[in-house]
């Protein structure tokens, strides 16, 4: 059973196109991360949600957790081809603090020029 | 400052061959994390290093796999006999375990079992 699920698996849109991530749980998560991984390299970080329904920010990259804490989505407005990569959203299971991340499968974004 | 480095970048080995493969994490980040990703996949947890503790050996997928941290810092991850399906990036990832746990990953090594 896969504990965090991303949705779409694949996406390819054209440059100036808005799109939206979703990283969704059964379960409660105390924060979830988002990273971005290009080919050939590891992910890297992007943002750290916490608290239920908080929303950052990051350029065109709008992060959001929901209320519960059990999902989290990305959206990205007029999206440009250094965009492209694969998403992937983690977090440490569990109420408390854990030690260990849980990774969804990823979202694989191909923006077209 | 220096990020998490991994060497080899590519290893090409024979089936049924033993391969070690390296990491040296972020100074100061007392985690350390092993990860498998396939092809198109996400991230397969390995195993986890955390200062002197035991290391949480649980995600690893057979007694063929086996990894140590000398000194608390480089880590080696060894792969003895080598099977086709063990071809994967390996990551490595540190993190200082305060907060909400933010890792930072190498850039992997590519094992290709021939």
């Amino acid at each position: 059973t896969q504990l965090l699920e991303q949705s779409p698996q694949f996406l390819s849109i054209q440059e100036g196109e808005n799109l939206t991530v979703y990283c969704n749980s059964s379960s409660v998560f105390s924060s979830l991360q988002w990273y971005r991984q290009e080919p050939g390299e590891g992910p890297v970080l992007l943002v750290t949600v916490v608290t239920g329904g908080e929303v950052k920010k990051l350029k065109r990259l709008t992060f959001q957790f929901g209320d519960a804490r059990k999902d989290s989505s990305l959206h990205i407005t007029a999206a440009q081809p250094g965009d492209t990569g694969l998403y992937l959203c983690a977090g440490p299971p569990g109420q408390g603090g854990s030690e260990k991340l849980v990774f969804g499968k990823g979202t694989k974004l191909t923006v077209n020029p | 400052g220096a990020g998490v480095s991994q060497s080899p970048s590519n290893k090409v080995t024979e089936k049924g061959k033993d391969v070690e493969l390296r990491c040296d994490p972020i100074s100061g980040h007392t985690a350390l994390y092993w990860y498998r990703q396939s092809l198109g996949q996400g991230l397969e947890f390995l195993i986890y290093f955390q200062g002197n503790s035991a290391p949480d050996k649980s995600g690893l997928p057979s007694d063929r796999f086996s990894a140590e941290r000398t000194g608390g810092s480089v880590s080696t991850l060894t792969i003895q006999r080598t099977q086709q399906e063990d071809s994967a990036v390996y990551l490595c990832a540190s993190s200082l375990i305060r907060g909400p746990n933010e890792q930072y990953f190498g850039p992997g090594t590519r094992l290709t079992v021939t």
